[in-house]
């Protein structure tokens, strides 16, 4: 069955530092996410792509964060320059269309920890 | 403003059915969807409506009003692998999908 992957599964990084979370979307998907939780609290919506642009962004994605789609199947999110309040899980999803009768699929997810 | 409402927590016994409520007020709706989530792991897509009625799926259903802004997630036949959160979430007309607090359910025997 096709799976959304993420790598790596866990990340620890120092303040300030950058990182780099990697997604492999399923093949035939067209639209990509990016959610965060963090620990014990609600999953948030961060960034959705379409046809290689941002088709909308949170408020938490701002300026330090940033998401490429380098080939055709990695799709990555970026933090610049990463802050204690980054520590979080990080969700990829993708799915075929953004409408009815498509749901999205979730990445194991990466669990990001700042030290 | 986005809002989704849903129960912090609830127990439940082995073979019991149990219901779990979702009240939501969103700018825009495109399908409600049920979530269950394990402790440190992704969320699973459980099941969606879009139009007003009953969805049934094995041991889930998942039941919609629009009008009302109101949906359940009913779980037949408890198992202890159900002891999970389940996250009810709206999609918004651009695709995201806007997701509640979860609800803990605990199954003991």
């Amino acid at each position: 069955e096709p799976e959304v992957t993420q790598t790596p599964s866990h990340q620890v990084t120092q303040m300030g530092q950058e990182v780099i979370l990697r997604c492999v979307p399923i093949s035939n998907h067209l639209y990509f996410y990016w959610y965060r939780q963090i620990l014990g609290q609600k999953v948030e919506f961060l960034v959705s792509f379409y046809n290689n642009e941002i088709s909308e962004k949170s408020e938490i994605f701002d300026d330090q964060f940033s998401v490429e789609r380098p080939d055709g199947s990695n799709f990555t999110l970026k933090i610049r320059s990463t802050k204690l309040e980054d520590s979080a899980m990080y969700f990829c999803a993708s799915s075929e269309a953004s409408g009815v009768n498509t749901e999205a699929f979730f990445g194991q997810g990466t669990r990001l920890t700042v030290v | 403003g986005q809002n989704i409402d849903q129960p912090t927590e609830m127990t439940a016994t082995e073979g019991a059915i149990v219901q779990i409520n979702c009240t939501y007020q969103t700018s825009g709706f495109n399908g409600l969807f049920w979530y269950q989530q394990h402790a440190g792991e992704a969320p699973t897509f459980l099941s969606y409506n879009v139009l007003d009625g009953l969805e049934e799926k094995g041991r889930f259903s998942s039941f919609l009003s629009r009008s009302k802004g109101y949906s359940y997630l009913l779980l037949k036949e408890l198992q202890m692998k159900d002891s999970a959160s389940y996250l009810c979430a709206v999609r918004d007309q651009g695709g995201k999908l806007i997701f509640g607090q979860g609800t803990e359910l605990s199954v003991k025997p």
